[in-house]
């Protein structure tokens, strides 16, 4: 157990529909980064948020979105779905900007039809 | 563009044997990361090594880091049918928490 819990456990959406994930990080961690892994790859890095902020931001697209919030939680929202952004979706937290260690969450598992 | 390959890919061995999965990564980090995963599920982490030379061991698994090379190299000693998983190496390029991972070693230990 990591501490950093992540909601829904598997959801199926249908092509163009919106999503949106949720992650609580683990107590005393103010930074969440959000990975992307498609089955049989290794997870690809989506963006990172600090302080509110997005804190850098990997090859996506602006449909992908993020928040996050004063307790440090934060969502990922997936505009317009493409059958391509059927993933397991994880979530991780660090301190201080990172640059440390990464607690990752159990994971979402979208699918998009 | 910083890249990490790993290889093999797929390792499949028997119990008792000894093996290693190497990291190779294309620009100057001296912050890498093993991590274990097993189908389904989220990824667990195992070594953070920090620094050139660094080496870490934890049961069978012993992981050491080049930065100069810009290798890590995960060794497997006497495996046992409990290691059978997917194991992905990350590099942090910037410092900054944000993680390249390579395509992941699936282990698979025969009895």
């Amino acid at each position: 157990e990591t501490g950093v819990t992540q909601s829904p456990t598997h959801l199926i959406k249908t092509r163009g529909q919106q999503v949106t994930l949720r992650c609580s990080s683990q107590s005393g961690h103010n930074t969440v980064s959000w990975y992307q892994q498609a089955l049989g790859q290794g997870p690809q890095f989506i963006f990172q948020y600090y302080r509110e902020e997005e804190n850098g931001r990997g090859n996506f697209p602006p449909r992908f979105s993020g928040l996050q919030f004063p307790n440090y939680s934060s969502e990922l929202n997936v505009n317009a779905l493409e059958l391509d952004d059927s993933a397991l979706y994880l979530c991780a937290s660090s301190r201080t900007g990172g640059g440390g260690e990464l607690f990752f969450g159990e994971g979402s598992r979208l699918t998009v039809l | 563009e910083l890249k990490v390959e790993q290889n093999p890919l797929f390792l499949s061995m028997q119990e008792g044997k000894n093996y290693t999965i190497y990291c190779n990564y294309s620009t100057t980090s001296d912050r890498l990361y093993w991590y274990r995963q097993d189908p389904g599920k989220s990824l667990e982490s195992l070594f953070v090594l920090l620094s050139n030379g660094a080496v870490k061991q934890e049961g069978r698994l012993m992981a050491s880091l080049d930065t100069k090379a810009r290798l890590s190299t995960l060794h497997i000693t006497a495996a046992v049918h409990d290691l059978s998983a997917t194991y992905f190496c990350a590099v942090d390029g910037s410092n900054t928490g944000k993680l390249i991972f390579g395509q992941g070693t699936t282990l698979q230990v025969k009895p």
